[in-house]
């Protein structure tokens, strides 16, 4: 099992450009999570698919961001445009009917 | 004006003692509880769990307890190894407004001294 994989590990880009982040979950995982983790703010749920469908966006900052799970294996974490305020550490996570939450390595994003 | 980071608390202790990291949570409708070891540079790990209905969980030399009564989280861990040194959440998982969330503590940094 590999784990929940996320690319890229380290992402630098410029001010107004478009920014996506991508995820693999464990395969038969029908949960997944993205988290962002700052300094300031901690571990916060951006928004989580049930069975490749949005359950709950609330957390996402503002329309800028968006996400999306095509099929049960792969999903994305777009910004646009991206600002300096959205650097940040931004992981996946993914969980199976239990409560095994499993989480990726994360992708460093620098916006500068 | 200067921005404040999160000042994460902090705990030392010399490598083979016992210690114990707290955790206050907020939410009396939460039905469980993990506990979570992130090292530098990488996603958070999961150490163990617990249910509401338990008050107390062990592990190969972690301990969880569990306190509903004060809403308080405990993560005792056995002599402890400089591999132990890593920043530990404890998260809660409740259901808001119909969806489940696992809400995630500011974390304890834990420093082992040879």
């Amino acid at each position: 099992d590999a784990g929940v994989i996320q690319s890229p590990r380290h992402e630098v880009t410029e001010m107004g450009q478009e920014v996506t982040l991508r995820c693999k979950p464990i395969s038969g995982h029908d949960y997944l999570f993205w988290y962002r983790q700052t300094m300031m703010r901690g571990l916060e749920l951006l928004i989580y698919f049930n069975n490749n469908v949005p359950i709950d966006d609330s957390g996402m900052p503002e329309d800028r961001f968006s996400a999306k799970m095509p099929n049960a294996s792969f999903s994305t974490l777009k910004i646009q445009p991206s600002e300096p305020r959205d650097s940040a550490v931004y992981f996946c996570a993914s969980r199976d009917r239990g409560y095994g939450y499993t989480f990726g390595s994360g992708t460093r994003l620098t916006v500068v | 004006g200067e921005s404040v980071g999160l000042h994460l608390p902090t705990l030392s202790v010399q490598e083979g003692d016992n210690s114990i990291i707290n955790c206050a949570y907020s939410n009396s409708a939460s039905d469980y509880f993990i506990w979570y070891k992130q090292e530098s540079g990488k996603g958070p790990q999961f150490i163990i769990d617990i249910r509401s209905n338990m008050d107390k969980r062990q592990g190969q030399r972690v301990t969880v307890l569990l306190n509903k009564t004060v809403k308080h989280l405990s993560l005792q861990i056995a002599a402890t190894q400089p591999g132990d040194s890593a920043v530990y959440f404890c998260a809660e998982k409740s259901t808001i407004q119909g969806a489940q969330k696992l809400v995630f503590g500011q974390g304890t940094r834990l420093t082992i001294n040879p």
